[in-house]
Formats: structure tokens, C-alpha cells, sequence
């Protein structure tokens, strides 16, 4: 089935460490993003892709990498220099000129 | 900057009820505006999406309505059920942009039906 895979489900750093978080897409969209959800807050853009090769900064971007080498994946790098990173990550994707966006399953990352 | 706001935060109701859960927004220049529903520590699933020049759109035992000119939204739930239990988050994908993904979320609003 179509969809979107997001790895690991849960993950732990430990202080000064980077992870990177894993985002694949078996729906031919051009367009991904990245979101940090807060406990009992919305969603906020880190960082989005409308093309490959090519990404721009959300609302809070800092101390997050990202990069776009291939249609279907988009990793998210999470870097010692993102000051409290321990939150829920969402995926998302959306097709060339189209409205709907879909959502993976999410990824939990904890800071031990 | 957009801001948009969920009210209530949460919300506990017996099965069978209708309900109501209001957003509002601070920039009426939007493109479209999306209800989505997320359980426990899932992904997010959309629910209703409305354009702009819309007032309302329907699925099911949903409706949400638009007034965009004051900048609010609410979706109504008819005879709701325990399965209806979860989050429900309201986004704006604001005028002028190019990317039909660059949303704006409210807090969202925690339900709970019960038996």
C-alpha cells in the first residue's frame, strides 16, 4: 500500500549526540515536510521540500538539518545544537498542486 | 503571523451527544482550511478540507463551516461515539503561498466520548 515510513518509532540521544530520523514515500509526491509536535500542542514546519535538490526553512528550523537527494526520501538530522529536542516528528507529504496531505506514523525522540 | 486557537482544550462527553469544537484565525487571507483527527501517538489524518470561497463541507456525521471574514471555523460532531474519541487539530494553509503543505495549527482539542 501507499504510504509513508517514518524510522525509528522511538529513539533516545544522548546529550551532544546528532540522529537522524528517516521519512520514506511510496506516493510519487514532490513535496515533504518535516513538523514537531509538542505534548498537548499543535504542529510546527521544521523544514520543507517541494522538489529534490531543494529545501527551505519552516518557523524553527535551528539546530535541525535536513537533506533531499532522492523523490521519496527526505531524512530530518536532529543536531546537538537543537536545545530541547525531545518531541513527537511527523512526516508529511503532498503532490504537485494538489491539496491533500498525508501523514506518517511519527517518531518519538527522548534526550537521556 | 498566523495564529490559530482551538477551543475547548479538551472536551468529555456522553455517547450520543452532537458537539462542537471551534477554531479560530488571525489572518483571513487563507487558501484553504483542514480538520484533521490524530489518536495516540499517531500521524495525523484529514478529516474535512475547505477552500476558501467555501462555507462548509460535509463527510458522514461531520460538518465543519467556514466564516472566513471573522476568521472562525467549527466542526460539528452528530450523535457522537466512543470511537470518536481523539485529538482534533485545525490548520490553515495561508493565501500567496506555493507549498499546499506549509500549514498553520491550532493546539488542538482532546476528546473524549464515553460509553
Amino acid at each position: 500500500d501507499g504510504g509513508i515510513t517514518q524510522s525509528p518509532k522511538y529513539l533516545f540521544r544522548k546529550e551532544g549526540q546528532n540522529v537522524t530520523l528517516s521519512c520514506e514515500q511510496n506516493l510519487n509526491h514532490d513535496a515533504m515536510y518535516w513538523y514537531r509536535q509538542d505534548p498537548g500542542q499543535g504542529l510546527r514546519l521544521i523544514y520543507y521540500s517541494q522538489i529534490v535538490n531543494d529545501f527551505q526553512k519552516g518557523d524553527i528550523a535551528e539546530g535541525y538539518s535536513v537533506s533531499r537527494e532522492k523523490k521519496e526520501s527526505f531524512p530530518l538530522t536532529v543536531t546537538s545544537a537543537q536545545k530541547n529536542p525531545t518531541a513527537f516528528y511527523l512526516c508529511a507529504s503532498t503532490r504537485s498542486g494538489g491539496n491533500t496531505i498525508y501523514f506518517g506514523e511519527g517518531s518519538w525522540l527522548t534526550v537521556v | 503571523k498566523q495564529e490559530v486557537t482551538q477551543i475547548p482544550a479538551a472536551l468529555s462527553v456522553p455517547e450520543g451527544e452532537n458537539l462542537v469544537l471551534n477554531c479560530s484565525f488571525t489572518d483571513s487571507a487563507i487558501y484553504n482550511l483542514q480538520w484533521f483527527r490524530q489518536d495516540p501517538g499517531k500521524g495525523l489524518t484529514s478529516l474535512l478540507l475547505i477552500q476558501s470561497s467555501q462555507r462548509e463541507q460535509t463527510s458522514g456525521r461531520l460538518n465543519a463551516s467556514l466564516d472566513k471574514s471573522s476568521g472562525r471555523s467549527t466542526l460539528y460532531i452528530a450523535a457522537s461515539q466512543p470511537g470518536d474519541s481523539a485529538t482534533y487539530l485545525c490548520a490553515v494553509l495561508n493565501a500567496g503561498g506555493t507549498s499546499y503543505g506549509k500549514l498553520t495549527f491550532g493546539q488542538g482539542t482532546i476528546l473524549t466520548v464515553h460509553p
